[in-house]
């Protein structure tokens, strides 16, 4: 089963330029996370979607970051202008529907690593 | 919201030692503890995870117990070797959310 795939890895841009960054999670997986992991620090959910809806962005700053999930399968997660304060891994990650009271594992993609310089 | 707490940050252990990682949550909802290894360069890996219907599971020579009263999960790892050196995370996961809160992850070096 493949998994989470993510484009580009790394990308090296300067203050107030733009990015994208692009997802394809596991197929048959209806869930599909964007996480922000700053140097040293957790995972910090950006954006929860449940097939193409949006599930929670309450910690996705919205003046510069955006997301999309067209046809609730790919992801892309754009940010413009970038600060040099954006320098983190962005974690793409999926899980499939909850069938049991408890959680579903979620699996993560390798990162795309963003410098802004 | 759920708050996860994670210490130590950093545990320097010597080959064949066992280390022990604890994480604490403050949500009684949460119910699912997953552990993640993440290594250089690379996104967080599953190692282990556990359902809060049960106290303890084990994989080989990694553990992971859970504390319901105490809301408490621990992550063992025993006989250790170079190649578990890596950043390890805790999550909790509330009932009836597909969310995951993660802990500010700990450094683990196994000094061969």
């Amino acid at each position: 089963e493949a998994g989470v795939a993510q484009s580009p890895r790394y990308k090296i841009i300067e203050k107030r330029q733009s990015v994208a960054f692009w997802c394809n999670p596991i197929s048959g997986h209806a869930t599909l996370y964007w996480y922000q992991q700053i140097l040293g620090q957790g995972p910090k959910l950006l954006i929860q979607f449940q097939n193409n809806g949006v599930v929670d962005d309450s910690q996705l700053p919205k003046d510069r970051f955006s997301a999309e999930r067209l046809k609730g399968v790919d992801s892309t997660l754009k940010i413009q202008p970038a600060k040099l304060e954006d320098s983190a891994v962005y974690l793409c990650a999926s899980s499939s529907p909850r069938r049991t009271p408890f959680g579903n594992t979620i699996y993560f993609g390798e990162g795309s690593w963003l410098t802004v310089v | 919201g759920e708050n996860v707490e994670q210490h130590p940050s950093t545990l320097s252990v010597q080959e064949g030692d066992s280390a022990v990682i604890k994480c604490t949550y403050s949500d009684s909802a949460s119910n699912y503890f997953p552990w993640y290894k993440q290594e250089l360069g690379k996104g967080p890996q599953l190692i282990i995870d556990i359902r809060s219907n049960v106290g303890e599971k084990k994989d080989q020579r990694i553990a992971v117990t859970l504390n319901k009263t105490a809301k408490h999960f621990s992550l063992h790892i025993t006989e250790t070797q170079p190649e578990d050196s890596a950043v390890y995370f805790c999550a909790a996961s509330p009932y009836n959310f597909n969310k995951f809160y993660f802990g500010s992850g700990t450094k683990l070096n196994v000094k061969p």
